[in-house]
């Protein structure tokens, strides 16, 4: 089955300054990969996602990258808020919309 | 618009008692999942239904039942529980054709 590696589990950033995560999938059939936020006591839920049709996708400061030949994808948030402090996930799906979930990466921006 | 309601919010049982997890989504979805998030592990999948009338097991399925009891409603069922089962219980629906899946706000739930 699919298997997602999620980096950093941790990542602590200046406000104003970049933020990038990792995520590496298995399966090359995997053709839609989803970005959650989470934040404490709250479901996930979805900022961002992108199809493999696409290499990239933008909505305000939030982007997503695919590069489906070496099977990874990330995410950018440009100018972090201490709002954007919250646990973020990845995943990708193939068959049937089901979704198999990185390990999540914890982000801190400091004020 | 609720989108997806999750009851109860916290629960704590002992070893060997019983418990249903209950799930309702107003979104009109035909699909609907059962995740659990454990620490450091992200979410992973116990059961789905894909429609109203179907269930599958999903990556971690021992344990569970689940019941799909109307297109509204997917239920998750713990026999006899377990402190391995102590968890954070997310339920998710999504529609047809790879559309995004919505998640509740989870049931946390201790097992002693």
């Amino acid at each position: 089955g699919e298997n997602v590696e999620q980096h950093p589990s941790t990542l602590s950033v200046q406000e104003g300054d970049s933020a990038v995560i990792k995520c590496t999938y298995s399966d090359s059939a995997s053709n839609y990969f989803p970005w959650y936020k989470q934040e404490l006591g709250k479901g996930p839920q979805l900022i961002i996602d992108i199809r493999s049709n696409v290499g990239e996708k933008k909505d305000q400061r939030i982007a997503v990258t695919l590069n489906k030949t070496a099977k990874h994808f990330s995410l950018h948030i440009t100018e972090t808020q201490p709002e954007d402090s919250a646990v973020y996930f990845c995943a990708a799906s193939g068959r049937g919309n089901m979704l198999t979930f990185g390990g999540g990466t914890r982000l801190m921006v400091k004020p | 618009n609720a989108g997806v309601t999750q009851t109860p919010k916290f629960q704590v049982l002992k070893t060997g008692q019983s418990m249903t997890l209950q799930c309702a989504q107003d979104m009109n979805h035909n699909s609907m999942y059962w995740y659990r998030q454990d620490p450091g592990m992200g979410l992973r999948l116990i059961y789905y239904s894909a429609s109203e009338g179907t269930t599958d097991k999903g990556e971690v399925p021992n344990g569970y039942n689940v019941s799909r009891l109307n297109k509204r409603e997917f239920s998750l069922r713990l026999e006899s529980a377990a402190p391995s089962q102590t968890s954070v219980y997310f339920c998710a629906s999504s529609g047809q054709g790879g559309q995004p899946q919505h998640f509740g706000d989870g049931t946390r739930l201790s097992i002693l």
